[in-house]
């Protein structure tokens, strides 16, 4: 168990309406990354923030938008939803410097699913 | 898009084999790390090794990584049924904003 949670465990939405996941990170970390993970697949990288700004981004469109705060936690936000959106959602924690990047430790993740 | 190429996708063994898989990958990259995955929940992180490091062991896991090959392997040593999970090798990129890229992942089923 590491000591990144994510709340809530389970969401069911509809396909238009908008949606924000939240993450706590582990004690001393100082940044926060998002992934969605399809299915079958493996994670894909949404966007990364560190000491509050945003330090990289994936091929997700700008709907796609987050917020870290000052204690490190952290917000995913998906505007106007798709069925395509439909995954789990997974927030890791670590210790990076802007040019290094270490070992990620991974919340439990939030299921979303878009009807 | 993702980077890593885990192979095989599945496997099955039996309790107390050793399990090998490999990953390839495209680009230059800083560090190569390998997750588990269990049942659908949070990925668990493994072991990370360098790109000026061709072997590292923890327990009974050995990863190499080989650059000029652009591949990595990840051995299990005597195996065990809690061993079971989905497996993904993920890589960081050189240069600015690197991030972490996963590939589909293998799926590992030890046999008691």
């Amino acid at each position: 168990e590491t000591g990144v949670t994510q709340s809530p465990t389970h969401l069911i939405k509809t396909r238009g309406q908008q949606v924000t996941l939240r993450c706590s990170s582990q004690s001393g970390h100082n940044t926060v990354s998002w992934y969605q993970q399809a299915l079958g697949q493996g994670p894909q990288f949404i966007f990364q923030y560190y000491r509050e700004e945003e330090n990289g981004r994936g091929n997700f469109p700008p709907r796609f938008s987050g917020l870290q705060f000052p204690n490190y936690s952290s917000e995913l936000n998906v505007n106007a939803l798709e069925l395509d959106d439909s995954a789990l959602y997974l927030c890791a924690s670590s210790v990076n410097s802007p040019y290094y990047y270490n070992e990620q430790f991974f919340g439990p993740g939030t299921r979303l699913t878009v009807l | 898009s993702q980077q890593g190429e885990e192979d095989p996708q599945a496997l099955s063994i039996q309790e107390g084999e050793n399990a090998t898989m490999n990953c390839s990958y495209k680009t230059s990259i800083n560090n190569l790390q390998w997750y588990r995955q269990n049942s659908g929940r949070g990925l668990v992180h493994l072991i990370l090794i360098r790109s000026n490091e061709r072997e590292k062991h923890s327990g009974r896991l050995r990863v190499t990584l080989d650059t000029s090959k652009k591949s990595s392997s990840l051995l299990i040593t005597a195996s065990r049924a809690a061993d079971t999970a989905s497996y993904f090798c993920a890589t960081v990129s050189t240069g600015a904003n690197s991030k972490l890229t996963f590939g589909k992942g293998i799926t590992l089923s030890v046999r008691p």
